[in-house]
């Protein structure tokens, strides 16, 4: 069974400064997906950026960008540029891949997830 | 707006009672998911259906019932309520795998549950 681990449940941060969540995956399945979501207080699960395992390069968007270390089955978050509007959980979340055309997504299996606060 | 539309978004029930969250989707999705969420557990599944006509039990299924009504509609049922079941309740759906598809779920905005 596949799990997810978050080891900070609690961040915070300066705005404009930098932050890095941590999340690590323990898996023995080769072809996977990796996600960063985040609910703000309004509740609204939205994702944030997503990683194929068989990609080597690093997802970014905007200023969200991931450190996946496939070997070391690590997925950490890093934002840039903190801002107010960041503050939210965020969970990171892992899906193995089931099959490759016209079949069902795997399921999403959630860390716990990092309540991150940026402060003014 | 496109999207996955929960109703209802806040219920207070008591002990035994029972009710129906409801669950559609807009954007030809052929899976669907309930998961639960507590304080400090994140988020954990329910029920899914992988595809029109199929419910699969997830992580947490007692307590639960679920009804894949069309390709649109999900709904999960409370027969008897218990304390425990008070939490937010999400539901999600997912496009099939093939090329181009942004791999990922599309929430509902949540329903929140207490049960007294």
């Amino acid at each position: 069974a596949q799990t997810v681990t978050q080891s900070q449940p609690e961040m915070s941060v300066q705005e404009a400064e930098t932050v890095t969540l941590s999340c690590t995956y323990d898996t023995s399945e080769n072809n996977y997906y990796l996600f960063w979501y985040k609910q703000p207080p309004s509740r609204q699960m939205i994702l944030v950026i997503r990683q194929e395992a068989y990609k080597q390069q690093n997802a970014t968007e905007n200023r969200f960008s991931v450190n996946f270390q496939k070997a070391a089955k690590s997925f950490s978050l890093k934002i840039s540029d903190s801002q107010l509007g960041d503050t939210a959980m965020y969970f990171c979340a892992f899906m193995k891949r089931l099959s490759y055309y016209g079949g069902s997504q795997g399921n999403l299996i959630f860390g716990k997830g990092t309540k991150l606060s940026v402060k003014p | 707006n496109a999207g996955v539309t929960q109703t209802p978004k806040f219920q207070v029930l008591k002990t035994g009672q029972s009710m129906t969250l409801q669950c559609a989707q807009d954007m030809n999705h052929n899976s669907m998911y309930w998961y639960r969420q507590d304080p400090g557990m994140g988020l954990r599944l329910i029920y899914y259906s992988a595809s029109e006509g199929t419910t699969d039990k997830g992580e947490v299924p007692n307590g639960y019932n679920v009804s894949r009504l069309n390709k649109r509609e999900f709904s999960l049922r409370l027969e008897s309520a218990a304390p425990s079941q008070t939490s937010v309740y999400f539901c999600a759906s997912s496009p099939p795998t093939g090329t181009g598809v942004n791999y990922g779920y599309t929430f509902g905005s949540g329903t929140r549950l207490t049960v007294v």
